[in-house]
């Protein structure tokens, strides 16, 4: 079974402060999302990735950046926290086969982030 | 670029009841489809997927649901549901091919809740 990996269930940060979302995934795909869920508005992509170091924007980008060093990690990153990302942040993966994307995605259990 | 709307942010229905979840899609060039199941505090999980071929595909734990092209329609069913079928569900749609872009759309997600 895929399994995608969210370093923190719950986390609580302060205004300003630099903050670190990892996701690491262990079925080798090519894939890496970045979601955040608020109620009322689904899932909205941030970021995704579709292969080591490579990015591209997804629908909200502002205020968010990512990294991929490695095939299996993909990390989010607030550069300056600000109240309005209090939200739940998901991660998924999906295999890149002959860049079709009939795929489904495999989602982490989330990380709720609260910044006070 | 397409969209996925879901008709109900709600749906209350009593056990043993059937139900039916509604989705409609725009979309400028044909889609695969999807409908994933997010438990309480977990992530999400594929419940089935349309490609091509039937238009009635059938998941896990008895859901089933049917394409319907001409009405753009991916409506989710299930004939007898279970308290544990509480849990919000997501439709969502991506096109089949696009080089990198292999972005899925949601809609804002049903929230189903079965009462005894």
């Amino acid at each position: 079974d895929v399994k995608v990996t969210q370093s923190s269930r719950y986390l609580v940060k302060r205004t300003g402060e630099k903050v670190f979302l990892e996701c690491v995934q262990d079925m080798d795909h090519e894939n890496m999302f970045w979601y955040r869920q608020d109620p009322g508005l689904g899932l909205r992509l941030i970021y995704f990735s579709y292969d080591v170091k490579m990015k591209e924007k997804g629908d909200i980008p502002e205020g968010y950046s990512v990294s991929r060093e490695k095939k299996e990690r993909f990390s989010l990153i607030l550069e300056s926290a600000s109240t309005n990302q209090t939200s739940m942040y998901l991660c998924a993966s999906s295999p890149s086969i002959n860049r079709v994307s009939n795929q489904p995605q495999h989602f982490g259990d989330g990380t709720r982030l609260s910044i006070l | 670029a397409q969209s996925v709307t879901q008709l109900d942010s709600q749906v209350p229905v009593f056990e043993e009841a059937p139900v039916e979840l509604r989705c409609n899609y725009s979309s400028s060039v044909s889609v695969y489809l999807f409908w994933y199941v997010q438990y309480p505090n977990q992530g999400l999980q594929l419940l089935l997927k349309y490609l091509s071929g039937s238009t009635l595909v059938k998941g896990i734990n008895g859901f089933e649901a049917e394409f319907n092209k001409s009405q753009t329609s991916f409506h989710l069913r299930k004939p007898s549901v279970h308290i544990s079928d509480t849990a919000e569900y997501f439709c969502a749609v991506t096109p089949p091919r696009g080089g990198s872009n292999y972005k899925l759309t949601f809609g804002k997600g049903t929230l189903l809740t079965v009462n005894p």
